[in-house]
């Protein structure tokens, strides 16, 4: 069972261009978290979504950031007019229900790493 | 929200020796406590988590506690090994929504 697959892996990005980051859940899964994470610190939570459905966005910036998670396909995170700012590793982890249930945990993919010039 | 505290931020240790890592938490309804272990250059994966419910638990040589009313929880490694080095993450979560909270994490290099 192949794990969580995110690409690319590395992304770099001029100031004002659009940045897309694709995340494959895990088999059978159909629970997608989007994390961020700045260097030397813990991963942020962003965006919980299941099938064409967002259900937790707390923690998305208002402005230029959006996620999907079409029927068929990868989630896509998308960061439009991209800032120096946005420089990051963005982590995608999948689980087979919801968390709220307790009875499961997440699983991370390896991330993308995006820089932006 | 949750704030979750981990300390120290970097732990240096001969192999062989134990490491303890510490967190703690600030959501007195927190109830799930998952660690993770992040190798440079790929995502966190689980390697323990305890509830609320039980105050210790176990894995070969890797171990948490948990103590509810002083709302902290610490990462026990006993005989460390080389390949142990890693950044661990402390997080917390509750009943209802279970998306944890991170720590900022701990930086650990066992030397040889």
């Amino acid at each position: 069972n192949a794990g969580v697959m995110q690409n690319p892996r590395h992304l770099v990005r001029r100031r004002g261009q659009e940045a897309r980051l694709r995340c494959s859940p895990m088999k059978g899964h159909s629970h997608v978290y989007w994390y961020r994470q700045l260097p030397e610190e813990g991963l942020k939570f962003m965006v919980y979504l299941q099938k064409e459905n967002i259900i937790d966005e707390s923690g998305m910036p208002k402005e230029r950031f959006s996620a999907e998670f079409p029927k068929e396909g990868p989630s896509i995170l998308r960061i439009q007019q991209v800032v120096r700012g946005d420089s990051a590793a963005y982590f995608c982890a999948s689980s087979p229900t919801r968390l709220a249930e307790g009875r499961d945990t997440q699983y991370f993919g390896p991330g993308t790493r995006l820089t932006v010039l | 929200g949750e704030n979750v505290e981990q300390h120290p931020s970097t732990l240096s240790v001969q192999e062989g020796d134990s490491a303890v890592i510490k967190c703690t938490y600030s959501d007195s309804a927190s109830n799930y406590f998952p660690w993770y272990k992040q190798e440079l250059g790929k995502g966190p994966q689980l390697i323990i988590d305890i509830r609320s419910n039980v105050g210790e638990k176990k894995d070969q040589r890797i171990a948490v506690t948990l103590n509810k009313t002083a709302k902290h929880f610490s990462l026990h490694i006993t005989e460390t090994q080389p390949e142990d080095s890693a950044v661990y993450f402390c997080a917390a979560s509750k009943r209802g929504s279970y998306i944890p909270t991170f720590g900022r994490g701990t930086s650990l290099i066992v030397h040889p």
